[in-house]
């Protein structure tokens, strides 16, 4: 069975950093492209950032672009999400996402979503 | 990039059918046939129910299905049961800079 359990979010203030990552398994991690899909309180999915599951290209939001950044870990079949230079509307709750084996790949198994607040 | 087109809200008795729109552009839905579909109940994750315009997971009811016609790709639900009341997505493949680009959810209420 296919697993992502996300882990450190909480609050941060603005212009602060704040690391998530993202626990895999029940499948071959190192083989799929990964996603980070954000929801803020009470609005829809957005999609922040997609990494490649072969040579670990990276794409970006525009609105996130520069300040955050998606890697992998395959040996530990773990995803992060670097965040800096945090702003109020960056507080979401971020989901991490299985890809399919292309970039252009459905989001095919969702973690349960980790909460980011950014507040003074 | 903005974001593709969704009614706020449809209804629909148990048994009837529903439909929801997504519209998007020439860049994006008109382009490519890698829309899907999410549904996300509340306090939940989003689940994939169709991808590729118009297929179904394993495990997804036949219930539910999906096509396409130029820059609008549609969700139709049929049979509509309790259960399918939540908010749905769609989302698009939009190209190798943007990515990815989502809908504003529809949410389904079953009256």
């Amino acid at each position: 069975e296919v697993q992502l359990v996300e882990s450190g979010g909480g609050l941060v203030q603005p212009g602060g950093s704040l690391r998530l990552s993202c626990g895999a398994s029940g499948f071959t991690f190192s083989t799929y492209a990964m996603s980070w899909v954000r929801q803020a309180p009470g609005k829809g999915l957005q999609w922040v950032s997609t990494i490649s599951g072969g040579d670990d290209s990276t794409y970006y939001a525009d609105s996130v672009k520069g300040r955050f950044s998606i890697s992998r870990d395959n040996s530990k079949n773990t995803l992060y999400l670097q965040m800096n230079s945090l702003r109020a509307e960056d507080a979401a709750v971020y989901y991490c996402a299985k890809k399919g084996l292309a970039v252009t790949g459905q989001f095919d198994c969702w973690g349960q979503g980790i909460l980011v607040t950014v507040s003074s | 990039q903005s974001a593709l087109t969704q009614p706020a809200s449809v209804s629909g008795s148990p048994g009837q059918s529903i439909t929801i729109s997504c519209t998007g552009a020439s860049s994006d839905v008109g382009n490519y046939n890698l829309v899907s579909w999410y549904q996300q109940r509340p306090g939940k994750a989003p689940k994939l129910m169709i991808y590729e315009v118009s297929k179904r997971p394993s495990g997804v009811s036949n219930r539910f299905s999906g096509s396409k016609s130029g820059n609008t790709a549609s969700l139709t639900i049929s049979g509509l049961q309790a259960e399918d009341e939540a908010d749905y997505y769609c989302c698009s493949y939009a190209g190798s800079s943007t990515l990815e680009v989502f809908g504003g959810g529809t949410k389904l209420t079953v009256l």
